[in-house]
């Protein structure tokens, strides 16, 4: 594909509610990372796949995040019981192979009311 | 926690000027990564400089990187109306470069 490419750009949940955020990576791209972006921040680094499998999930701050990369491609992250400060943007990024150069994608503006 | 810390955080300059933006680090690295940040969205990867790189060029930019010092600058020269954006360093959060860590940015604005 051309770039690595998110959805939904944009997504209002309320309080409590479960959320599904996707990422299409780069064609061939094996490594696969997501990161989350506050205000006025950087973007901070919450889990990293290697093909199918999560070769470092300990940017994740609880279990009520998890993601998934079941083909090898395509990766979903989600969010169980959403609280108010995980509001951010959340960016994915893909590389050629784990170390190389991360192409990101423009991110999904998640916003919990 | 951040690894890397630009500075400064703001600045604004004139069309034709350079911009320097200075970013530091506080443990070992494999390399060093400088992107580009427009409108809080998408992250650009303009250049990577390996630890035993001192400098390293593309285009406008001018990158260098001081180990000992655990410092890294970038310059970009003769800059333009379009240049305007947060730009990032970010450095390997562990030994295999599969998580970056970045800092919180240096806003810049060119103005016209």
């Amino acid at each position: 594909g051309a770039g690595v490419s998110q959805t939904p750009s944009n997504k209002v949940t309320e309080k409590g509610k479960y959320v599904e955020l996707r990422c299409d990576p780069i064609s061939g791209h094996t490594a696969l990372y997501w990161y989350r972006q506050s205000l006025g921040q950087g973007p901070e680094f919450l889990i990293y796949f290697q093909g199918t499998g999560a070769a470092d999930d300990s940017g994740l701050p609880n279990d009520r995040f998890f993601a998934v990369r079941p083909e090898g491609s395509v990766s979903t992250l989600k969010i169980q019981r959403t609280e108010r400060g995980d509001s951010a943007v959340y960016l994915c990024a893909s590389s050629l192979f784990g170390g190389s150069e991360q192409y990101f994608g423009p991110g999904t503006r998640l916003t919990v009311t | 926690s951040q690894q890397g810390e630009e500075d400064p955080q703001a600045l604004s300059i004139q069309e034709g000027e350079n911009a320097t933006m200075n970013c530091s680090y506080k443990t070992s690295i494999n390399n060093l990564q400088w992107y580009r940040q427009n409108s809080g969205r998408g992250l650009v990867h303009l250049i990577l400089i390996r630890s035993n790189e001192r400098e390293k060029h593309s285009g406008r930019l001018r990158v260098t990187l001081d180990t000992s010092k655990k410092s890294s600058s970038l310059l970009i020269t003769a800059s333009r109306a379009a240049d305007t954006a947060s730009y990032f360093c970010a450095t390997d959060l562990n030994q295999a470069g599969t998580a970056l860590i970045f800092g919180k940015g240096t806003t810049l604005s060119v103005s016209s």
